[in-house]
């Protein structure tokens, strides 16, 4: 069975401080993995997207940044957050040619 | 572009009421869509995935449906219960940019 991992739960982070946020799949080899940004109430946008290791495509950045530094990790990060960045942080992943991305539990951060 | 659109932000019912979601797309290949639901705090789960091919979907109660005519995607269910709770998007399958379009999503109410 394919488990998603999210790592942390929660973070509230100054203005202008880094951030690292993760992501393990486990029981799944080759993974395409995802990166999505939900603002309270909203909507999911899409962020990254990687089919392979060290191969990282931007759909929108929002002065964030992606790597895949193993076949079954993804990492979200950035050297200097914004206020625009508090929200629901969320990785999925789904294989091939396979249409149905499976999410993870997320992670929720607050930027004051 | 392919486009996906939930008109119905929030819907309120009483329990045993009848449950009906649309979603209209526009895309030029033949629409793959998927119904998510997302519980309070956690990550989005599928529902039930829907093509021109099946047409029709069934899942926990829910049943979508495809209407070529009016391009659109049906989520109903005969008799909500308050564990629906939750907020249900409609995505559409891109694959030719591993994405998937999201509708802004209709959050279910139900009262007690």
């Amino acid at each position: 069975a394919q488990t998603i991992h999210q790592w942390p739960v929660a973070e509230i982070k100054a203005v202008g401080s880094p951030l690292s946020l993760g992501c393990t799949i486990k029981g799944k080899s080759s993974p395409n993995l995802y990166w999505y940004w939900q603002a309270t109430g909203g909507t999911l946008q899409q962020l990254f997207y990687s089919i392979t290791v060290g191969q990282v495509e931007s759909v929108v950045q929002l002065n964030l940044s992606a790597s895949r530094p193993k076949d079954d990790q993804f990492i979200l990060s950035t050297e200097k957050l914004l206020l625009s960045h508090s929200g629901f942080y969320l990785c999925a992943y789904n294989r091939g040619e396979e249409d149905t991305q499976y999410f993870g539990p997320g992670t929720r951060l607050l930027v004051l | 572009g392919d486009s996906v659109t939930q008109k119905q932000g929030q819907v309120t019912l009483s329990e045993d009421d009848f449950l009906f979601i649309n979603c209209t797309y526009s895309t030029t290949t033949y629409p793959t869509l998927l119904w998510y639901v997302q519980y309070l705090g956690q990550g989005p789960q599928l529902l039930l995935k829907v093509t021109t091919a099946n047409n029709k979907g069934i899942s926990r109660g829910f049943e979508a449906t495809y209407d070529k005519g009016t391009t659109s995607f049906h989520l109903q269910k005969a008799s909500v219960q308050e564990s629906d709770s939750a907020v249900y998007f409609c995505a559409l399958v891109d694959r030719s940019n591993y994405q998937l379009i999201w509708g802004s999503g209709t959050k279910l109410i139900i009262k007690p």
